[in-house]
């Protein structure tokens, strides 16, 4: 089915350790974007972008990285990662314009321990 | 600033209510409107997307009504059931790419 795949669905890391969440779509979408989504706090937007090669920062950027190398791929990276970063981490995606709605992807719960 | 406030942020209603959800906005020059639906655990699902150029859309049960002079939507839900028991949220396009999320409103319906 088409749509915004996201891997893994689950993941404990230990404080300092590294990983990258994987974000790929099949609908030839332009815009991809990161989202967490922590109790309280809603959904905010970590990095976002408009193509390959083009990447920009969100509300929430600091502890992450990101790159788009291709259209259907958006993988974010936890270089180190802290307690603070556990949360449900989502990708969504849209063509680039006034008038397209996102879809999601399921999501990523991540544990830092 | 531009801002998606969501009120309540949680309702209980008994199974067969009609309700409606409120999402109001602070800058009337949007874009367009999303709707979502999010079950526990779950991502979102889209419900209804609304164009700045129109004032309703319907899907099954659900309408959503758009008036951007009042900054306000409303997600209607007909004959309500336990299956619709979720967390629905709210999007506002301002920026050309980005959406502005509410922070939601939990629906439980009672059997």
């Amino acid at each position: 089915n088409a749509g915004v795949t996201q891997t893994p669905k689950f993941q404990v890391l230990k404080t300092g350790q590294s990983m990258t969440l994987q974000c790929a779509q099949d609908m030839n979408h332009e815009y991809m974007s990161w989202y967490r989504q922590d109790p309280g706090m809603g959904l905010r937007l970590i990095h976002y972008s408009v193509g390959a090669g083009i990447t920009d920062q969100g509300e929430v950027p600091n502890g992450y990285n990101v790159s788009r190398s291709t259209t259907e791929d958006f993988p974010l990276r936890l270089l180190s990662a802290a307690p603070s970063q556990t949360s449900v981490y989502f990708c969504a995606s849209s063509y680039v314009g006034d008038r397209s709605g996102y879809t999601f992807g399921s999501g990523t719960r991540l544990t830092v321990v | 600033k531009q801002e998606v406030t969501q009120i309540p942020a949680a309702l209980s209603v008994p199974e067969g209510e009609n309700l409606v959800l409120n999402c109001s906005f602070t800058d009337s020059a949007i874009y367009n409107l999303q709707w979502f639906r999010q079950d526990p655990g779950k991502g979102l699902t889209s419900l209804l997307l609304i164009q700045s150029s129109q004032r309703e859309q319907t899907s099954g049960r659900l309408n959503a009504s758009l008036d951007k002079s009042s900054g306000r939507s409303t997600l209607y839900i007909a004959a309500s059931q336990p299956g619709d028991s979720a967390t629905y949220l709210c999007a506002v396009k301002w920026n050309f790419n980005k959406f502005y999320f509410g922070s939601g409103t939990k629906l439980n319906v009672k059997p």
